[in-house]
């Protein structure tokens, strides 16, 4: 039973506009949330982080918002460039020492130049 | 420079041959995790460690096996157990229980 999904396989996107990534979670639980960068053939590179007691975090270009109530979150990433072209995946997990993440099934962003 | 490696990159292995993947870290993190990726799927959890001497079993141990002898080293062993074993492996590590640091991934093929 998938926790994390990520309801949208592909995204297109015009370099210098707004790419929106979308996650949704299931466990109520859940108190972190991570976005992970993965190029193929790589290992996916850590991007940005939120905890539950905020809803939005912005690190330059990216800015996650986090909607605890409808348990979504999102990724912006402002302007877009062709660079960002990746698989993009949201994880979650019980802020709990011992505890896991779970993946979602990921997103894979094209920005067109 | 710190990291993580994995190797090798690709692996090739003939069915019911038991295979161990490696995986370095000189980060000086406690957390150590093995995960499997397969197409249109996320990231699996195989098996977690938090400490030396100690792992858990993640949503998917059935066939693999691993140990943490050392803080720096968690091999994984894909037995002839694993029905499925080609697929992507990724190993992280973590100094907490937050952001996981990943390798570059090992790519299996049993045929």
């Amino acid at each position: 039973d998938q926790q994390v999904k990520q309801n949208s396989p592909s995204l297109s996107v015009q370099e210098g506009r707004i790419s929106i990534l979308n996650c949704d979670y299931t466990n109520s639980m859940f108190d972190y949330f991570l976005w992970y960068k993965k190029y193929p053939a790589e290992g996916p590179t850590f991007l940005i982080s939120i905890s539950s007691i905020k809803d939005k975090n912005e690190d330059g270009r990216f800015t996650v918002f986090l909607n605890k109530s409808a348990k979504h979150l999102s990724l912006h990433i402002v302007p877009s460039q062709p660079g960002d072209s990746a698989v993009y995946f949201c994880a979650a997990s019980p802020v709990v020492v011992g505890n896991q993440f779970y993946f979602g099934t990921g997103t894979s962003l094209t920005v067109i130049p | 420079d710190g990291g993580i490696t994995q190797s090798p990159k690709y692996l090739f292995r003939k069915e019911g041959q038991n295979v161990t993947l490696s995986c370095e870290q000189n980060l000086n993190h406690d957390a150590m995790y093995w995960y499997r990726q397969d197409p249109g799927q996320g990231l699996r959890l195989i098996y977690y460690s938090q400490i030396v001497n100690d792992f858990q079993k993640g949503d998917i141990a059935e066939g693999y096996s691993v140990s943490r002898e050392k803080k720096e080293s968690f091999p994984l062993t894909v037995t002839s157990a694993q029905k499925n074993p080609t697929a992507f492996y990724l190993c992280a590590s973590s100094p907490s229980n937050y952001e996981q640091y990943f390798g570059p991934g090992t790519r299996l093929t049993v045929t």
